[in-house]
């Protein structure tokens, strides 16, 4: 799978907006875009997946670049529940594969 | 709501024991897999299964087997625990499919501890 660089670590303030960013400019056409994020003392759960397109969820919106070297991850109004480590994966759908390879991902701190 | 449940939470085991570790999924998911954690490492696939009765080795298998007897249940195997496998267990599932997404339900994990 190709490789997604993340800053280690980022802080906000409740209630503002956050922007996460990732570069993986070895993308290749087949690769989705996934964003994960692992609460403390949880498992990881899913965020938001894209390929070409902006996303939008409950839970967050997805920005993709046009040549989408890299994408972010925005969510809205920060709370302290979003604080957690986020992790940008790449999954390439056209090799068949259903693994997903995390990386060190980045660590939000939500200021009160 | 969907349900991925792991037999234990916290687990302490003696070096050399068998130990087994038991994934639950309530979604009908044809995928499961086996992840472990350590601080540092992140997060390192262990062995994934697409269907019953069939396995194949992720990034870190030596020391772990698996078993799949049935579509809702992913066993992981210690045979003979050693202090390295120290480390929280994760497991998660997911469909099938080529819609791109497929994304994947975890656990809540277990720690174990082998003393």
């Amino acid at each position: 799978d190709a490789k997604t660089t993340q800053p280690n670590s980022m802080e906000s303030n409740e209630e503002e907006p956050v922007h996460l960013p990732c570069n993986h400019s070895t993308i290749s056409g087949t690769d989705y875009i996934h964003w994960y994020r692992q609460l403390p003392s949880q498992g990881p759960e899913y965020v938001i997946h894209g390929l070409t397109s902006n996303v939008n969820n409950r839970m967050a919106s997805l920005a993709i670049a046009e040549d989408r070297k890299s994408s972010t991850l925005i969510l809205h109004r920060a709370t302290l529940r979003d604080a957690a480590v986020y992790y940008c994966i790449l999954r390439d759908y056209g090799a068949g594969s259903y693994q997903l390879t995390f990386g060190k991902g980045t660590k939000l701190s939500v200021i009160p | 709501d969907v349900k991925v449940t792991q037999s234990s939470r916290y687990l302490v085991k003696r070096t050399g024991e068998k130990v087994f570790l038991e994934c639950v999924q309530d979604m009908d998911h044809e995928n499961m897999f086996w992840y472990r954690q350590d601080p540092g490492l992140g997060l390192r696939l262990i062995y994934f299964s697409y269907d019953v009765k069939m396995k194949e080795k992720g990034d870190i298998p030596e020391g772990y087997s698996v078993s799949r007897e049935k579509k809702e249940r992913f066993s992981l195997i210690l045979e003979s625990a050693s202090t390295n496998q120290t480390s929280m267990y994760l497991c998660a599932s997911s469909s099938s499919g080529t819609s791109g997404g497929n994304e994947q339900y975890f656990g809540p994990g277990t720690r174990l501890t082998v003393t």
